[in-house]
């Protein structure tokens, strides 16, 4: 069964602070991962996308790393802000069909 | 990048009434489309998934008759909920991908109440 997870469900840091979120995968056939950030009644906004043979790729402060042959990848967020507050949603996808985590909900306080 | 406006972000309508939401591809042509259905703290669930000119396939479990998909341009889609109910109250979002690149843009959601 093609699945994400995503752990934590939820994060709590103080500003400046530096975190990491989870994305576990289980896709067939495996095409490319994504990172998005979904603030708070709003759609996803993309982050990261990265195929099998890519390890990492930044944009800004947000760094993904992808394992393949584990099928975990990770968010890394640097200097967080208060407004890098929202939901951070992975996917998976095969080329034409993404699978969703539920997301870890980020809260950055001042 | 590619921008997907959905429209109304917000509406509240009464049971038993029916509600049109709009995705519009504004700088691209967007082959397929797709509607997603998200409940508070889960995640982004398909629904149906629509090409230009042609029906919709829908997911199971996902009526058919209820949500009415249209995508009858390159730059519109259109999800009317029929009928609606208070279980229908959730956050429906669009997604628009050209038939080129694989990348998906996703509309602003809209959020619908039933009461």
């Amino acid at each position: 069964k093609n699945q994400v997870e995503q752990s934590p469900q939820s994060l709590i840091i103080l500003e400046g602070k530096n975190c990491t979120l989870q994305c576990n995968y289980t896709v067939r056939p495996f095409s490319n991962l994504r990172w998005y950030k979904q603030d708070t009644g709003r759609g996803p906004v993309s982050l990261t996308i990265m195929t099998f043979s890519e390890n990492t790729k930044s944009n800004g402060r947000y760094t993904a790393t992808l394992d393949a042959d584990t099928k975990q990848s990770s968010l890394h967020i640097t200097a967080s802000h208060p407004r890098d507050s929202a939901v951070y949603i992975c996917a998976a996808t095969t080329g034409n069909q993404f699978y969703f985590g539920t997301g870890t909900s980020l809260t950055v306080i001042p | 990048g590619a921008v997907v406006s959905q429209h109304p972000s917000r509406v509240i309508c009464k049971s038993g009434t029916s509600v049109k939401i709009e995705c519009r591809s504004l700088d691209f042509q967007a082959t397929t489309m797709f509607w997603y259905r998200q409940f508070p703290k889960k995640s982004l669930m398909l629904m149906a998934t629509s090409n230009e000119g042609s029906k919709a396939t829908y997911e199971q479990g996902v009526e058919k008759d209820k949500f009415l998909i249209n995508h009858a341009s390159l730059t519109l889609s259109t999800l009317t909920v029929t009928s609606a109910h208070p279980e229908d109250s959730s956050f429906y979002i669009c997604s628009a991908r050209t038939g080129l690149v694989t990348e998906a843009f996703f509309g602003q959601g809209t959020r619908l109440t039933v009461v």
